[in-house]
């Protein structure tokens, strides 16, 4: 079974802090992402890496940087935490599965369990 | 971006009726996928498909995908109180890049028995 395990399920902050969450997968995926979901707004993209200490900006990076030093592992980094940076932050693995030759990409992402994060 | 726009955002129903949820765009997906998600939880896929019109079944869920690759539909039938959770379409859109899906924003479906 593919595996991805946020280290933390709840997580509380005070405003300035620096805050680390940590992603690890265990199916030897390139792609990894980090979300934050929040209630009428869907999943948003915030980074994603294709390789190891490559990544992308997605939608809303703002107040967010993330690292990949392993290709096991992926974190996100709130610089200094604010109170609108409450949220759930879900990670997400995948890898490129193409279908025959010239084949469509299928990109089935496997998730994490969460992590709820409030800053106080 | 919100590529996708699902509908309805809520849905409440009684234990045994039928019910469909939508999943439009403008923009052509190379594939769509549907996720299922209960509280505390992260997504779990659910289905993919591929090509334009392709029909997919699992159990109960019937998950379409549009001719021209722009929308897809999930279709529940006699709905159980075990359905209930967020369900979420996401799709790969045709000029994106490589591995990027792009989420709606998602239906919560609750059935009472």
């Amino acid at each position: 079974d593919v595996k991805v395990t946020q280290s933390s399920r709840y997580l509380v902050k005070r405003t300035g802090e620096k805050v680390f969450l940590e992603c690890v997968q265990d199916m030897d995926h390139e792609n990894m992402f980090w979300y934050r979901q929040d209630p009428g707004l869907g999943l948003r993209l915030i980074y994603f890496s294709y390789d190891v200490k490559m990544k992308e900006k997605g939608d809303i990076p703002e107040g967010y940087s993330v690292s990949r030093e392993k290709k096991e592992r992926f974190s996100l980094i709130l610089e200094s935490a604010s109170t609108n940076q409450t949220s759930m932050y879900l990670c997400a693995s995948s890898f490129s599965v193409l279908i025959g030759f010239g084949g469509t990409p299928k990109n089935i992402q496997y998730f994490g369990a969460g992590t709820r994060l409030s800053v106080l | 971006t919100q590529l996708l726009e699902q509908s309805p955002q809520f849905l409440s129903i009684q234990e045994g009726e039928n019910l469909t949820v939508y999943c439009n765009s403008s923009s052509v997906f190379s594939s769509l996928q549907w996720y299922r998600q209960e509280p505390g939880e992260g997504p779990v896929l659910l289905v993919t498909v591929v090509t334009g019109g392709e029909v997919k079944k699992l159990k109960r869920l019937t998950f379409q995908f549009g001719d021209a690759r722009k929308d897809s539909s999930l279709h529940i039938t006699a709905a159980q109180p075990g359905d209930t959770g967020l369900y979420l379409c996401a799709g790969v859109y045709r000029g994106s890049t490589l591995g990027r899906l792009y989420f709606g924003r998602g239906t919560q479906l609750t059935v009472w028995p």
